[in-house]
């Protein structure tokens, strides 16, 4: 299994709603990001767990609050969020974090916020 | 500062005829440099690594090279079904993030 799945493809959610958007990888990657990616942009960094530890947080709101229960899956949880906050949300891995190597990207959350 | 900067922002080409996509940064150490293609709506598809400068990798009608400076993604004679943005990404020595470009959307006509 050489892929990154990402549930729901779509969601639509108003501002007092708590969702929460999934990612699984079962290549063994050690490394997985959450990226934030308006439209005709670049993805931008929002969180980064390195062996399922919280390594990096882009001084993200915490109304966005990120969840490694293992190896394989990592959440992001949704809560109050504005309407500006609608984008496409990217969850990537890699085998390692600072040893670099290339991301592998899932094909993404369309989130709404009404 | 360390950038990534890419050109040209929108290419549109006829089917057939052959054309580059610039990547220039200016980064305090290279640590790796990558390209991928985005498609309306879904995530990056990984395409090439390169590590050092005169690295080439090719992959079907597509070719990176990278110097000292930049990276080209040289596309030889593209179909419609290379319409993508193409993003190019840096890992810099001693950070622990990719520097994403702006990305180059090409539009490839019939």
């Amino acid at each position: 299994d050489t892929e990154v799945t990402q549930t729901p493809k779509h969601l639509v959610m108003g501002m007092t709603n708590k969702k929460s958007l999934k990612c699984e990888q079962h290549m063994g990657h050690r490394a997985m990001y959450w990226y934030k990616q308006k439209a005709k942009k670049p993805p931008e960094l929002m969180f980064v767990y390195s062996y399922e530890k919280l390594s990096i947080n882009e001084s993200v709101p915490s109304r966005f609050s990120p969840e490694c229960p293992n190896s394989s899956l990592l959440n992001l949880h949704l809560h109050a969020l504005q309407p500006e906050d609608s984008a496409l949300y990217l969850c990537a891995s890699s085998p390692l974090w600072l040893a670099g190597g290339q991301q592998f990207f899932g094909p993404g959350t369309r989130l709404t916020v009404l | 500062e360390d950038q990534v900067t890419q050109s040209p922002e929108a290419l549109r080409l006829q089917e057939g005829e052959s054309s580059s996509l610039n990547c220039s940064y200016t980064v305090s150490g290279l640590r790796g440099l990558f390209w991928y293609r985005q498609d309306p709506g879904k995530g990056p598809e990984f395409l090439f690594t390169l590590y050092s400068a005169g690295e080439e990798k090719e992959k079907e009608r597509l070719k990176a090279t990278l110097t000292k400076k930049e990276s080209f993604l040289h596309i030889t004679a593209p179909k419609p079904e290379d319409s993508a943005t193409y993003l190019c990404a840096v890992r810099i020595q001693g950070a622990q993030k990719l520097v994403f470009g702006q990305g180059t959307r090409l539009t490839i006509n019939p």
